[in-house]
Parts: structure tokens; sequence; C-alpha cells
């Protein structure tokens, strides 16, 4: 059972390129989430998809992009990175309310030059 | 949209006595969930406890233990007979349950980085 898998696990882009995170459960998670983590800000939401077909912006949405490609994938896209977007991102994953531990990635460390 | 504040950037603790990590929260919501996650240097995050709103009593788990507050908004984390390994940074959460718009979005603070001394 893998739970959470996230790929890369490190990148670095330069200002203005493209990369797709990707994100994959396979718990049969209802939720899937992307966040943020910089030094002494948390974690931050990115965007959300509470179920398949849907997903809601977070706190911090401008910059990217998410498609809930199905159930079990949620990726993250950024269309022009800026040094600002330089961060460690996970990916989480939620069954439901009757089951509500959160799962996550393990991380990816985004460098943006 | 829901707040998770928690007010202490960094505390320490020596090994073997007890620890209390504060978390207050803002919503108007009625059916939610709290959370409080471990984050080790390993960057894994970790389920510690977690709280349903329309349960009044505390939950444990073990030597951890919370004091949930619900008219105050509070939920905090209490730790017993500190051991080395809980040594990390602690997120509080909070959940909102199934009722509409903003449903299951989960929502962190800033966290507290807990030193456990030898």
């Amino acid at each position: 059972n893998a739970g959470v898998t996230q790929t890369p696990k490190f990148q670095v882009l330069k200002t203005g390129q493209s990369m797709t995170l990707q994100c994959a459960q396979d718990m049969n998670h209802n939720s899937m989430y992307w966040y943020r983590q910089d030094p002494g800000m948390g974690l931050r939401l990115i965007y959300y998809s509470a179920s398949e077909g849907t997903t809601d912006k977070g706190e911090v949405p401008n910059g990217y992009n998410v498609s809930r490609l199905n159930k079990r994938e949620f990726s993250l896209r950024l269309e022009s990175a800026a040094p600002s977007q330089t961060s460690v991102y996970f990916c989480a994953s939620l069954a439901s309310t009757v089951n509500t531990e959160a799962f996550f990635g393990q991380g990816t460390r985004l460098t943006v030059v | 949209a829901q707040t998770v504040t928690q007010s202490q950037p960094e505390m320490s603790v020596q090994e073997a006595e007890t620890v209390t990590l504060s978390c207050t929260y803002d919503t108007s919501e009625s059916n939610y969930y709290l959370f409080w996650y471990k984050q080790p240097p390993s960057r894994q995050m970790i389920l510690v406890i977690r709280q349903e709103a329309y349960k009044q009593q505390n939950a444990t788990e073990n030597r951890f233990s919370v004091n949930f507050q619900k008219a105050a908004k509070s939920f905090s984390l209490k730790i017993s007979d500190s051991q080395l390994g809980d040594t990390a940074m602690y997120f509080c959460a909070f959940m909102k349950g199934w009722s509409g718009a903003g449903s299951y979005q989960l929502t962190f603070g800033k966290g507290t980085k807990l030193s456990v001394i030898p």
C-alpha cells in the first residue's frame, strides 16, 4: 500500500518555466489537497478537491492551477514559475468524515531561480 | 474562512516533563473537526490526535490529550512524559464537515516548534 505518492521529490526551475506536480493516492479517498510549506508560515492550502469532479481555491491559489484527473490523481500546475513559488509542496488525501485522518505525500522541494 | 492560530512559535520542555501547546480557531460552523499533526525533521506529517466538535469528551491517545473548549474556540495539546522523539513541529488543524461550500477544507496553523531537552 503506497499511500500518497508525489512526483518529483526535487525540482529546480528557471523563472517563467512551467511544470506539473503529480499526486496519486491508492486509498480510494474522496478528498485531496495541495499545500505549500514555507518557514514560519505553516502549511498553506493552495487548492483542494472535496470529491472527484470538484476543485476549490484555498488560501494562496494565485499562480497555480489544479486538475482532479480522476479519484486517484490530483495535479498542481505552475504555468509561469516565479521565485516566490520556491517552497516545499505537499499533497494530501482524506477519506471522508467517517475517517478524517489525512495522509500526506513525502513533499516536493521546488526551487525557482 | 476558518482561521487557526498557534501563538507559540517555539517551546521547549525537559524530558519526562509535561508541556501544553495552544491553538485557537475561528469559525461559525457547528460541524467540524480538529486535529494535531506532528512533523519531525523527516518532514513526514503524522496525525497525533483528533477531536470531533460534537463530542464533549476530550480526546486522548496514550501520552497525548487535548483540552477542547468549544465556546472559547480553543484546542490545546498536552504531552505528558515528554520523550526525545517528541521533538518536532506541531500543527493544529481545522476541517469543516459536510455542509455546503467549503466542506472538507483542511486548514492548518503556523505551527509550534517543540524541542525536548535531555
